[in-house]
């Protein structure tokens, strides 16, 4: 069975400028999480989906949006990009329900921000 | 509210030597507790997780954690070290409600030969 994947592995962007994330999950899951990495702030949980519904959300600014489709498949956007945005978006799928289950990481999305 | 404390931010151990790696949680439910590990550029891999069954737990690649209730722990070992162990661990937390992990700060383990 495929793992999690995710487009684009790497990403350059400049500020203001907004970009999209997607995230592939496991055949089969039907929750998709979207956590964001950076070396001062370490793992941070941004939002969780669920049958293409938002069942759990993290701190993030309003800039920060996803969704999920019918298949599963899910994206993120970010919007207005900060400098402080550069990070791994590391994208994970479960089965999903009942919570909590285990949760299988894509290798991430490394964005950078200039 | 939930949160993990990952003591050591590096560890250090010799090859064929214990691996000890420290997690204390805070939590006002039942935890569940996991630990991942993360190879350079790559993303996190599962190592075991505890699920209120039994409290010893036995992952892959020789790992095994002990929850701990008393002293809020579940620290992660490895009885032998080997190289291919170096990489950085996260311990994390999640409850009922949702998919919602808690990371620690993270351990990187080095292994010297």
């Amino acid at each position: 069975k495929a793992g999690v994947t995710q487009t684009p592995r790497y990403l350059i962007k400049t500020r203001g400028q907004q970009v999209t994330l997607s995230c592939s999950p496991i055949s089969g899951h039907r929750s998709v999480s979207w956590y964001q990495q950076t070396p001062g702030q370490g793992l941070q949980f941004l939002f969780e989906y669920f049958s293409e519904t938002q069942r759990n959300k993290g701190n993030f600014p309003g800039r920060f949006s996803g969704r999920q489709f019918s298949n599963s498949r899910s994206e993120m956007n970010v919007s207005t990009l900060e400098l402080g945005d550069s990070a791994l978006y590391l994208c994970a799928s479960s089965l999903g329900d009942p919570p909590p289950e285990t949760q299988y990481f894509g290798p991430g999305t490394r964005l950078l921000v200039l | 509210a939930q949160s993990v404390t990952q003591l050591g931010s590096h560890v250090s151990v010799s090859e064929g030597a214990l691996v000890l790696l420290r997690c204390n949680y805070s939590s006002s439910v039942p935890p569940y507790l996991f630990w991942y590990v993360q190879y350079p550029n790559q993303g996190l891999q599962l190592l075991l997780k505890y699920t209120s069954a039994a409290t010893l737990v036995k992952g892959i690649n020789g790992f095994e954690a002990e929850f701990k209730k008393s002293e809020t722990s579940f620290h992660l070992t490895k009885p032998s070290a080997h190289m291919s162990d170096a990489a950085e661990y996260f311990c994390a937390v999640s409850d009922l409600r949702g998919n919602k992990l808690v990371f620690g700060a993270g351990t990187i383990l080095r292994v010297k030969s």
